[in-house]
């Protein structure tokens, strides 16, 4: 099983609300990702949590707040988002370690709208 | 910093036919891992291929083939028989150990009947 979920699919929101996405697998990967994706354009990285510790912020404003409660979810708190957030924000997982593939696996995303 | 090229933006083929798409590196690293992903208008990323560079073979999967050249840092994806399915966003990444990802731009695959 090669599944990441996340939710919600889609999120419309107004620059002052807050919402928070999910992602989750189940596959014993111990390293999990944040992407952000505009169209056309590849992913480019946000967060990386390594054993449920944030170990790279890719120098993301504050308005976005990762989490990661347990080794299988991670979550994405969106505050005070601008016109210019609205994006695909897609979610990985990966095994640490060398010899155990290094491949990221991909959720479906969540396209973002923020009006 | 490592870097991949993909100079190819789109491409077309017709259903049946084979096409390759092209993709260099740069890095002055050994060892390290490349990629090979898909995204079909329905936006999810797919693993496609994945080839580790301590390997000479080069990685197939069913109609999905590799030409790896590590000498050169060419890392060309042959898409054999192509279907419909197949059209979508490719997108060529590397990674070595414990890094981050890094993609290049993709190349938009076109496939007519």
């Amino acid at each position: 099983d090669t599944e990441v979920t996340q939710t919600p699919k889609h999120l419309v929101m107004g620059m002052t609300n807050k919402k928070s996405l999910k992602c989750e697998q189940h596959m014993g990967h111990r390293a999990m990702y944040w992407y952000k994706q505009k169209a056309k354009k590849p992913p480019e990285l946000m967060f990386v949590y390594s054993y449920e510790k944030l170990s790279i912020n890719e120098s993301v404003p504050s308005r976005f707040s990762p989490e990661c409660p347990n080794s299988s979810l991670l979550n994405l708190h969106l505050h005070a988002l601008q016109p210019e957030d609205s994006a695909l924000y897609l979610c990985a997982s990966s095994h640490l370690g060398q010899g155990l593939g290094e491949t990221q696996y991909f959720g479906p995303g969540t396209r973002l709208l923020v009006l | 910093a490592q870097t991949v090229t993909q100079s190819q933006p789109e491409m077309s083929v017709q259903e049946a036919e084979t096409v390759t798409l092209s993709c260099t590196y740069d890095t002055s690293e050994s060892d390290y891992y490349l990629f090979w992903y898909k995204q079909p208008p329905s936006r999810q990323m797919i693993l496609v291929i994945r080839q580790e560079a301590y390997k000479q073979q080069n990685a197939t999967e069913n109609r999905f083939s590799v030409n790896f050249q590590k000498a050169a840092k060419s890392f060309s994806l042959k898409i054999s028989d192509s279907q419909l399915g197949d059209a979508a966003m490719y997108f060529c990444a590397y990674r070595r150990g414990y890094s981050t990802l890094t993609f290049g731009k993709g190349t938009m695959l076109l496939v007519s009947p």
